[in-house]
């Protein structure tokens, strides 16, 4: 089965850039991802859907400084221009016939 | 807008049942898989459980396999988690999300989760 890894956290300055990475287990490098942001005390919310080419496509309201890439195994999640509202837990997904996979989370701290 | 809004969570002992509801609105619910999720207290998402848009097809984690059954009544647009021989470790909060779907190869599939529901918190404890 596969499997996400993700760094338990990341941390940057205000008005900077952060990449987040999400590693996908051995044989499963054209897995698809989606991110999702979970800001405090709040349910998930849906970021992207990420293909292993790098293609990517948004949800609704989902602010240009949100992009992703990819490279081999490894999915990566871009902040740019970095906002406080952007302090959150940022997990990786993907999915099988009827089940769903998680990362563990990255909890981002805004310096 | 699509909107999903969880109930039924609470107290409960272990060895206890329990009923969780996700009610729908904003979309065709028939037309989409839907899926449980839960975080217990300072932990990451766990995925639970998934349902077919027709309720013909489960799948279960098999932390709840056995305990848990899913199941959705799509003449009232609501998905239902019927919880039985709680844990203290089924405490969590539990986040109802629809599945997307896309097509490729000729093929359509469910895949990821959007959106997701606020969560009803459930506490299993004597």
């Amino acid at each position: 089965q596969v499997v996400l890894t993700q760094s338990p956290s990341a941390s940057a300055s205000l008005g900077a850039s952060v990449k987040l990475t999400c590693t996908l287990s051995s044989g499963h490098s054209s897995y698809a991802i989606a991110w999702h942001q979970q800001q405090p005390e709040k349910g998930p919310r849906y970021l992207m859907k990420l293909n292993s080419d790098g293609s990517h496509s948004k949800g609704d309201g989902i602010p240009d400084r949100f992009s992703g890439s990819s490279s081999g195994a490894e999915r990566y999640l871009t902040i740019s221009s970095l906002q406080s509202e952007d302090e959150a837990d940022y997990y990786c997904q993907t999915w099988g016939t009827g089940i769903k996979v998680f990362g563990g989370g990255t909890k981002l701290t805004v310096l | 807008e699509v909107q999903l809004l969880e109930s039924g969570g609470g107290l409960i002992q272990p060895g206890g049942s329990l009923r969780l509801s996700c009610a729908a609105s904003g979309f065709t619910f028939s037309f989409y898989a839907m899926t449980w999720v839960r975080q217990a207290p300072g932990k990451g998402l766990e995925w639970v459980s998934g349902i077919s848009g027709s309720g013909g097809n489960t799948y279960y984690a098999d932390s709840v396999k056995g305990r848990f059954t899913i199941s959705r009544d799509n003449s009232k647009n609501t998905l239902y988690l019927q919880m039985n021989s709680l844990r203290a470790e089924d405490t969590a909060i539990y986040y109802c999300a629809k599945d997307s779907q896309y097509c490729s190869d000729g093929s359509c599939y469910s895949g990821w989760s959007d959106p997701w529901g606020q969560g009803t918190l459930v506490t299993v404890s004597s």
